[in-house]
């Protein structure tokens, strides 16, 4: 039983270098999420998707894409990584109802030098 | 608009004694609350939620939490403390309209440790 897979787990990049986070859930759920956690703030909300073939931005979406490449899959794109962005990543899904809760991965720890 | 303070961020408590994790909240909507539990190197578990039913909610592990609209708080008890209880705690506030539909806005977490 699955629920929402993250990959990579750990990330080390350098200043300028891009990449992108893949989260995967297999519940069938319309909306998905992406935030990113750092000591003393919580989780903030980078992007979000409603249901398939739509995005909008969360609170921190500087510097940030996403894709949600169809139901099961949401992506996160750094274009040019920067040392501010290193944090803890997560991704989440639910039904699209505001009183389901979101069920989370396990996270992609990212770190920039 | 929505928000969420928890009241400390680090709280200490014994085995076997009163477990209290404050959240307050402000929404210009009805709200529907959450509290979700993190394990170090771990995902958020959702631990209870509160969606205008009964106002006292009761969830896994032992933990319940009591809905109280005159004071904007919904916090998290648990009437003793186990080890396995130290964690981080988030309490989270989703609306039910406006422009923050089903978007979770979430407190600035309380780490619980508890003493032998």
């Amino acid at each position: 039983n699955a629920g929402v897979t993250q990959t990579p787990k750990f990330q080390v990049l350098k200043t300028g270098q891009s990449m992108t986070l893949q989260c995967a859930q297999d519940m069938n759920h319309n909306s998905m999420y992406w935030y990113r956690q750092d000591p003393g703030m919580g989780l903030r909300l980078i992007y979000y998707s409603a249901s398939e073939g739509t995005t909008d931005k969360g609170e921190v979406p500087n510097g940030y894409n996403v894709s949600r490449l169809n139901k099961r899959e949401f992506s996160l794109r750094l274009e040019s990584a920067a040392p501010s962005q290193t944090s803890v990543y997560f991704c989440a899904s639910s039904e699209a109802d505001s009183n389901q809760p979101q069920h989370f991965g396990d996270g992609t720890r990212l770190s920039i030098l | 608009a929505q928000s969420v303070t928890q009241l400390g961020s680090h709280v200490s408590v014994s085995e076997g004694a009163l477990v209290l994790l404050r959240c307050n909240y402000s929404s210009s909507v009805p709200p529907y609350l959450f509290w979700y539990v993190q394990y170090p190197n771990q995902g958020l578990q959702l631990l209870l939620k509160y969606t205008s039913a009964a106002t006292l909610v009761k969830g896994i592990n032992g933990f319940e939490a009591e809905f109280k609209k005159s004071e904007t708080s919904f916090h998290l008890t648990k009437p003793s403390a186990h080890m396995s209880d130290a964690a981080e705690y988030f309490c989270a506030v989703s609306a039910l309209g406006g422009t923050s539909y089903g978007k979770l806005t979430f407190g600035q977490g309380t780490i619980l440790t508890v003493h032998p």
